[in-house]
């Protein structure tokens, strides 16, 4: 059974900080890994998409990275913004299946 | 841009009742499903759907639960008999060809059981 695990659950910053998010999954046989942005109440909004082949993928201010031998992914964002603050999930889905394994996600509050 | 959509937004019911929530998936996509999240909790699988049945689904989806493409839009999740332990956010998502493309959300119906 697949078990996704995200640190730090909450991180607090300054705005202009460069921020670091983690994800560890514990069955690396994965297609893919989908990092999301929910804010509260509200749906979940696709940030990026890496494949099991790639080692990075970018967006923007994001960059994720991918080691699946380790089941470890982060995602990066660059000179965080207030509009930044929400919570970050990150999703696999295993080899065979189609549906996706959550983390609890990390709560990002970026104040001005 | 394309997107998934809900509705209602917002369902409250009492304990017994059934309810039916709807989604309008992204038009040229072909996989469907239905995830839950109960307040302060994981994201949760319900089932996915393909080619007009259930592909895969998990532990929560029992007898009380079904889902149908009743039309070639709309797809939607049946609750038979809620209970409280129902009340949660209901995500319906979609994704093109399979599970190995990304799967885009729509915005929940929150439903709250009484």
């Amino acid at each position: 059974k697949q078990e996704v695990t995200q640190i730090p659950a909450a991180l607090s910053v300054p705005e202009g900080e460069n921020l670091v998010l983690n994800c560890s999954f514990t069955d690396s046989a994965i297609y893919n890994l989908q990092w999301f942005r929910q804010d509260p109440g509200k749906g979940l909004t696709s940030l990026l998409l890496i494949q099991s082949s790639q080692r990075e993928q970018t967006s923007g201010r994001l960059n994720a990275s991918l080691d699946k031998s380790s089941g470890r992914s982060t995602l990066y964002i660059a000179a965080s913004q207030p509009g930044d603050s929400a919570t970050y999930l990150c999703a696999v889905p295993l080899s065979g299946y189609s549906t996706l394994t959550f983390g609890k996600g990390t709560m990002l509050l970026v104040s001005p | 841009e394309p997107e998934v959509t809900q509705t209602p937004s917002h369902q409250v019911t009492q304990m017994g009742q059934e309810v039916i929530l709807r989604c309008v998936p992204i038009s040229n996509h072909l996989y469907f499903y239905w995830y839950r999240q109960i307040l302060g909790q994981k994201v949760e699988f319900l089932v996915s759907f393909y080619n007009n049945e259930i592909s895969e689904k998990s532990e929560i989806f029992d007898d009380q639960f079904s889902v149908e493409r009743p039309d070639g839009s709309n797809f939607t999740l049946k609750i038979r008999s809620t209970k409280l332990e129902d009340s949660a956010m209901y995500f319906c998502a979609s994704s093109e060809y399979s599970g190995r493309d990304e799967q885009f959300f729509g915005p929940g119906t929150r439903l709250t059981v009484l």
